[in-house]
């Protein structure tokens, strides 16, 4: 079974500059998540999905973060514009009906 | 706020003992109870979860839960270089279903 992919590896932005960050969860995983992970912290979480409706999005900073699960599979989550604060790894995770949440790679974001 | 508090270690325990790991939680409303492992600069993995009050053991793993202290430990018997990791403690309010609290992790290595 292919685990959770997650793109690019590495993104190195200047401030200002908008990224965008692709996921791919779990083939038949329905409940998709978006977190942030700062040095030296846990996972926050910033989206929850369940298929393709966003159920929790209280974390979310919605001035410049947005995200979007079309058809309840792929989700793709954008930055615009990028600050410097929000250099991190950007970890996906899809669950199925279990309690076993599963993580992708991340991506680790860089703003200059 | 909801809080999940670990020490940030490092905690340095030899070849062959016990590395005993703690994690306290804020709300009492909590759940379910997961410990998660991550490698550096890996993605977090399950290694296990409870959900009674009382030890729950998986091979070399124990969790133990007490909802009263609002308390929750993971002892790692006779550990190994293979287990140096931070742990992550992490509780749902919702069930196994909820979304999940972090805490920073407690950074765990064992000597050879």
């Amino acid at each position: 079974e292919a685990g959770v992919v997650q793109s690019p590896r590495y993104k190195i932005i200047e401030k200002k500059q908008p990224v965008a960050f692709w996921c791919n969860p779990i083939s038949g995983h329905n409940t998709l998540y978006w977190y942030r992970q700062n040095l030296g912290q846990g996972p926050e979480l910033l989206i929850r999905y369940e298929n393709e409706e966003a159920v929790d999005d209280s974390q979310l900073p919605k001035d410049r973060f947005s995200a979007e699960r079309l058809k309840g599979v792929d989700s793709t989550l954008k930055i615009q514009p990028a600050e410097l604060g929000d250099s991190a790894v950007y970890l996906c995770a899809s669950r199925s009906t279990g309690h076993e949440q599963f993580f992708g790679p991340g991506t680790r974001l860089t703003v200059l | 706020q909801k809080e999940v508090e670990q020490n940030s270690g490092p905690l340095s325990v030899p070849e062959g003992a016990i590395a005993s790991l703690n994690c306290t939680y804020s709300d009492r409303g909590s759940q379910s109870f997961f410990w998660y492992r991550q490698y550096s600069g890996k993605s977090p993995e399950l290694i296990m979860f409870i959900y009674s009050n009382g030890d729950k053991e998986d091979g070399r793993f124990t969790a133990q839960l007490n909802k009263a202290s609002q308390y929750v430990s993971l002892l790692i018997r006779d550990s190994q270089p293979s287990d140096s990791a931070t742990y992550l403690c992490a509780v749902s309010l919702g069930g196994s279903q909820g979304n999940l609290i972090f805490g920073k992790g407690t950074k765990l290595s064992v000597k050879p």
